[in-house]
């Protein structure tokens, strides 16, 4: 199993352009999650998934859009991006077992400029 | 509200020497509990966790964590370090809100002196 796989690794975005990140498991998990992570401000959830076709926001969803058409995928779109988004981001996936355990992606390394 | 406290930003630890990473929580329910471990440029992979029954609990690379319902702690030890030990370290707590979740502490940079 790869587990969970995202891409790019890394990105340099004009202020303004639009992308996606990639998010894929294969792990057969229900519930996705996409972080952003921060220096010293630990992770924040963006916006998360309990099954195909069902997101819904996280704490920090200004700024960002999901689908969820298939268990295994889970892109993020980010529209008209902003320096304020420059960031690290993870997507993390968890069985739906209550087990809470998540398991993460490599990461995706951001710059806006 | 539900949140994880990591006091302490930075330590700096000598290989050889033990190691204690505080984790302070704020939770009305059992909390479940994690501790994951972040390698530079890479992803968080998880230490071990706590559900229930043994409040010590061991998770890999030789590490543990003690829950202590009546301080609202989790702290991660480990009796020697290894320079391979440095990394960050992030504390969490599992909730229900909408779905299953996770909060996650600040993190703490571990750094060892040769």
């Amino acid at each position: 199993n790869a587990g969970v796989t995202q891409t790019p690794k890394f990105r340099i975005l004009k202020i303004g352009q639009s992308m996606t990140l990639q998010c894929t498991q294969d792990m057969n998990h229900n519930y996705m999650y996409w972080y952003r992570q921060d220096p010293g401000m630990g992770l924040k959830l963006i916006y998360y998934s309990v099954g195909a076709g069902i997101t819904d926001k996280g704490e920090v969803p200004n700024g960002y859009n999901v689908s969820r058409s298939t268990t295994e995928d889970f892109p993020l779109r980010l529209e008209l991006a902003a320096p304020s988004q420059t960031s690290v981001y993870f997507c993390a996936s968890s069985p739906a077992s209550l087990s809470y355990e998540q398991y993460f992606g490599p990461g995706t390394r951001l710059t806006v400029t | 509200a539900q949140s994880v406290t990591q006091p302490d930003i930075h330590i700096t630890v000598s290989e050889g020497a033990s190691l204690e990473l505080r984790c302070n929580y704020s939770y009305g329910a059992t909390p479940y509990l994690f501790w994951y471990v972040q390698s530079p440029g890479q992803g968080l992979q998880l230490l071990l966790k706590y559900f229930s029954g043994d409040t010590l609990v061991q998770g890999i690379k030789g590490f543990e964590a003690e829950f202590k319902r009546s301080q609202s702690s989790f702290n991660l030890r480990k009796p020697s370090v290894h320079w391979s030990d440095a990394a960050e370290y992030f504390c969490a707590v599992g909730i229900i809100q909408g779905a299953q979740k996770l909060v996650f502490g600040q993190g703490t940079r571990l750094t060892i002196n040769p």
